[in-house]
C-alpha cells in the first residue's frame, strides 16, 4: 500500500530534550516536506527536500533541522524543543516538486512542557 | 511573496444546500492550485488541483473549482452538501518556477446542518 508513515504519533517531552520525528514514504517520491498545523494558522511549511541531500527552508524553519540521506526518509529534528513548538506535525511527499499531489502522513502530535 | 487567503474560517450550510468555499491567491504568475480536505484526526487528502489545463476542475466527492485569473480566485463548490462533507478544507498553491515552497491557506471548517 502506498503510504507516508510518521513516528511517533504522539509525543510529550520537556523543554530542551532533543527529539526526532521520523517520516518514510514508499512511493519513490522526490519531494518531501514537513508542516506544522496550528489552530487558525493552517499548515505552515517548515522544510522541504527536492531530492537526496537537497533541502531548503520553508516559512517557519527556526528551531528545526532536517536531513535527506535516503530518498524514502526525511526525519525532522528538534535539537532543543521549546513550548512554542507544541503543535501537530505532518510529513508529506510528492512525485516532483511542482504541481503534483502531496500525500500526507497521519500526523504527529507534539506537546513540549 | 506568494500568499493564499481563505475567506471565512467557519462556514455552515444545510444538508442539500450549495457549498461555496472561497480562496484567493496573490501571484503575478498563476501558480498551481490545490484544494485539500482534512477529516477529524486524519491527514490531508487531495480534493482537486489546477495545473493550467481546463479552468473548471472536477474533483472527488462531487466537488469542483473554477480558476479565474482575472479575480485571482479558485473557489470550491459543491451543488448539494452531504453530512459527510463536514471537515476542514485547505486551499494551497505551489509556484511554477522559482522556489518549491508550498503555501496553504488558514483553512475553512465546514459544518453541515441536518
Amino acid at each position: 500500500e502506498a503510504q507516508v508513515t510518521q513516528n511517533p504519533r504522539y509525543l510529550i517531552t520537556v523543554t530542551g530534550k532533543k527529539l526526532t520525528v521520523t517520516c518514510s514514504q514508499n512511493m519513490n517520491h522526490e519531494y518531501m516536506s514537513w508542516y506544522r498545523q496550528d489552530p487558525g494558522l493552517g499548515l505552515r511549511q517548515i522544510y522541504y527536500s527536492m531530492n537526496v541531500e537537497v533541502t531548503d527552508k520553508g516559512d517557519v524553519p527556526e528551531g528545526y533541522k532536517v536531513s535527506r540521506k535516503e530518498k524514502r526518509n526525511f526525519p525532522l529534528i528538534l535539537e532543543s524543543p521549546s513550548p512554542n513548538q507544541t503543535s501537530l506535525y505532518f510529513c508529506a511527499s510528492s512525485l516532483s516538486p511542482s504541481g503534483e499531489t502531496q500525500y500526507f502522513g497521519p500526523g504527529t502530535r507534539l506537546l513540549v512542557l | 511573496a506568494q500568499s493564499v487567503t481563505q475567506l471565512g474560517s467557519h462556514v455552515s450550510v444545510s444538508e442539500g444546500a450549495l457549498v461555496l468555499l472561497r480562496c484567493n491567491y496573490s501571484s503575478s504568475v498563476p501558480p498551481y492550485l490545490f484544494w485539500y480536505v482534512q477529516y477529524p484526526n486524519q491527514g490531508l487528502q487531495l480534493l482537486l488541483k489546477y495545473t493550467s489545463a481546463a479552468t473548471l476542475v472536477k474533483g472527488i466527492n462531487g466537488f469542483e473549482a473554477e480558476f479565474k485569473k482575472s479575480e485571482t480566485s479558485f473557489h470550491l463548490t459543491k451543488p448539494s452538501a452531504h453530512m459527510s462533507d463536514a471537515a476542514e478544507y485547505f486551499c494551497a498553491v505551489s509556484e511554477k518556477a522559482g522556489t518549491y515552497k508550498y503555501i496553504f491557506g488558514t483553512g475553512t471548517r465546514l459544518k453541515v446542518l441536518a
